[in-house]
């Protein structure tokens, strides 16, 4: 099983563009989520999914969007990159019962 | 709003000596306490999970302990080896479905 996978795992951007962070899983987990990783402020959860059809905000959901059409994807879109939302970005997913979340290896984004 | 957090940053120790890492949490309907290990350039992996009907778990050379009324839980990783050397992260889940994260503790296991 692939698990879950991110593409790309390397973008630059510049100020203004938009694009899409892809994530799948193949485990027909219920639950995914989104985070962001930056130096010294750990792994914070950007926007979620307990399902289809089904998203909700976390912690720091400003300038991104998300939509869940099916169990296997969700994906991040940025409208407008700013060079704060440079960091890294990982998906992950989880059967929703157990709360261990599986982790994709992550995608590198640079907003110049 | 919820809130973890972790201590220390950086934890530096000799081979075969034992490290702790500690995170308390803020809110009290957490229920369930992951632990992650996040080797370089990967995702986080979990390594050890506690739920809050429990006071310790074990697993091998890794412990973890939760005490509900502090609102406080613990790594323990015991004979440290060069391998332990990772990023590791301390969580707690609500009844919401969020997982937080703390910031994280960054251990060297100097042979």
């Amino acid at each position: 099983n692939a698990g879950v996978t991110q593409t790309p795992k390397f973008q630059v951007l510049k100020t203004g563009q938009s694009m899409t962070l892809q994530c799948a899983q193949d485990m027909n987990h219920e639950y995914m989520s989104w985070y962001r990783q930056d130096p010294g402020m750990g792994l914070r959860l950007i926007h979620y999914s307990v399902g289809a059809g089904i998203t909700d905000q976390g912690e720091v959901p400003n300038g991104y969007n998300v939509s869940r059409s099916t169990t296997e994807d969700f994906p991040l879109r940025l409208l407008s990159a700013a060079p704060s939302q440079t960091s890294v970005y990982f998906c992950a997913s989880s059967p929703g019962i157990t709360g261990e979340l599986f982790f994709g290896e992550g995608s590198r984004l640079t907003v110049l | 709003g919820e809130n973890v957090e972790q201590h220390p940053s950086t934890l530096s120790v000799q081979e075969g000596d034992s490290a702790v890492i500690k995170c308390t949490y803020s809110d009290s309907a957490s229920n369930y306490f992951p632990w992650y290990k996040q080797e370089l350039g990967k995702g986080p992996q979990l390594i050890i999970d506690i739920r809050s009907n429990v006071g310790e778990k074990k697993d091998q050379r890794i412990a973890v302990t939760l005490n509900k009324t502090a609102k406080h839980f613990s790594l323990h990783i015991t004979e440290t080896q060069p391998e332990d050397s990772a990023v590791y992260f301390c969580a707690a889940k609500t009844g919401g479905f969020k997982t937080i994260f703390g910031a994280g503790t960054r251990l060297f296991v100097k042979a």
